[in-house]
């Protein structure tokens, strides 16, 4: 399979800790992506790192990249229970007939308890 | 600004039924998609157009039909509906062309129950 893997596939912390997400890939990508999708709603992009990125900033998340080990991380710090959400990568390939296409994972579901 | 819009929200067919899936978006992207999702198996491209006028198969195709109306319009139909097409069904767009896999902006879904 070309998606990418999600784990773990359930987290559940306390408001105020961190949480951590991780997303692995097999073959070379061109860019990957992290969304976010409440219960009942579409999903919501969140971050996007193109495989010549190492790390990125957005608010209280921070994405990295390691194109070595095919793997990516999230990181949200000093979780809110408004973060309680499926979270979802996508990785973006860069040849053949996947191009243009984004795979999704099976998702993250983290739970963050007030 | 409604972004991406679809209809219906909910929608129970017979086997053998057909139906068509709507979908919408005012922020003058290029680009449309329609995903599938299902416990436990992520989501799929079914159909995307990366420009009004082309229409694309995805990882899972079989069993649907597109129509890129216009820009803003995208629709998904299922000509003879069967359990296994029991899903909800995602409509997405994106301002460029899907090979620079530019973000995807999604609707909230249409939750299809085949019986």
């Amino acid at each position: 399979s070309q998606q990418g893997e999600e784990d773990p596939q359930a987290l559940s912390i306390q408001e105020g800790e961190n949480a951590t997400m991780n997303c692995s890939y097999k073959t070379s990508i061109n860019n990957l992506q992290w969304y976010r999708q409440n219960s009942g709603r579409g999903l919501v992009h969140l971050i996007l790192i193109r495989s010549n990125e190492r790390e990125k900033h957005s608010g209280r998340l921070r994405v990295t990249l390691d194109t070595s080990k095919k793997s990516s991380s999230l990181l949200i710090t000093a979780s809110r229970a408004a973060d309680t959400a499926s979270y979802f990568c996508a990785t973006g390939f860069d040849r053949g007939s996947t191009l243009g296409r984004l795979y999704f994972g099976r998702g993250t579901q983290l739970t963050v308890w007030p | 600004n409604a972004g991406v819009t679809q209809t219906p929200k909910f929608q129970v067919l017979k086997t053998g039924q057909s139906m068509t899936l709507q979908c919408a978006q005012d922020m003058n992207h290029n680009s449309m998609y329609w995903y599938r999702q299902d416990p436990g198996m992520g989501l799929r491209l079914i159909y995307y157009s990366a420009s009004e006028g082309t229409t694309d198969k995805g990882e899972v195709p079989n069993g649907y039909n597109v129509s890129r109306l216009n820009k803003r319009e995208f629709s998904l139909r299922l000509e003879s509906a069967a359990p296994s097409q029991t899903s909800v069904y995602f409509c997405a767009s994106s301002e460029s062309n899907p090979r620079w896999n530019s973000p995807l902006h999604f609707g909230n879904g249409t939750r299809l129950t085949v019986t």
